[in-house]
């Protein structure tokens, strides 16, 4: 069974600009969490989808922000970008919504502001 | 607030010995825990996990123990080889919150 895929692996964006990240989940995984990890903050939560609805959100503001398809697929858009918003940015797919469901992760975009 | 903690930030351990990682937590909340192991430039790899209904959870080379009391886990690894050099992270979940709460991270290094 193919693992989670996520696209671009890496990306150097500006500034000002915004990006949107891809996340395929396992086949049958129906929830998808967004992770970013940073040296000095380590890995930090962004938000969960399960069956397109959003059902919790990491302390980020309001410029992360994403959506899940009715493939399970997720995108997560980051808005003007700043300099702070470098970094890995990991997508985890689970079978069900249940918290005891082992998140399987991807290999991650890394994401370079200039 | 960091409610996950490993105190350890390196780890070198001797080919065929054991390695321990530790793990503390203060979030009373959290009743199932996790370890992952990652490389550089990928995403971290599940190794193994325990509810707090258990105190201990064998996988082969990977055994983790869970102390309520103390809000303390470990990971066992027997014996050690050349490949498990990585950065370990334990990681927390709370019912129904749908997230997990990482550790800071352990980088294990195996020596021939």
């Amino acid at each position: 069974k193919a693992g989670v895929t996520q696209t671009p692996r890496y990306l150097i964006k500006t500034r000002g600009q915004q990006v949107t990240l891809s996340c395929s989940p396992i086949s049958g995984h129906r929830s998808v969490s967004w992770y970013q990890q940073t040296p000095g903050q380590g890995l930090q939560f962004l938000f969960e989808y399960f069956s397109e609805t959003q059902r919790n959100k990491g302390n980020f503001p309001g410029r992360f922000s994403g959506r899940q398809f009715s493939n399970s697929r997720s995108e997560m858009n980051v808005s003007t970008l700043e300099l702070g918003d470098s970094a890995l940015y990991l997508c985890a797919s689970r079978r069900t919504g249940f918290d005891t469901d082992t998140q399987y992760f991807g290999p991650g975009t890394r994401l370079t502001v200039l | 607030d960091q409610q996950v903690k490993q105190n350890s930030p390196s780890l070198s351990v001797q080919e065929g010995r054991i390695s321990i990682l530790n793990c503390d937590y203060t979030n009373s909340m959290f009743d199932y825990f996790l370890w992952y192991k990652k490389y550089p430039a990928e995403g971290p790899t599940f190794l193994i996990s325990i509810s707090s209904i258990k105190d201990k959870n064998e996988d082969g080379r990977f055994t983790v123990f869970l102390n309520k009391s103390a809000k303390h886990l470990s990971l066992h690894i027997v014996p050690s080889q050349p490949g498990d050099s990585a950065v370990y992270f334990c990681a927390a979940s709370e019912k129904g919150a749908q997230k997990l709460v990482f550790g800071q991270g352990t980088r294990l290094t195996i020596n021939p």
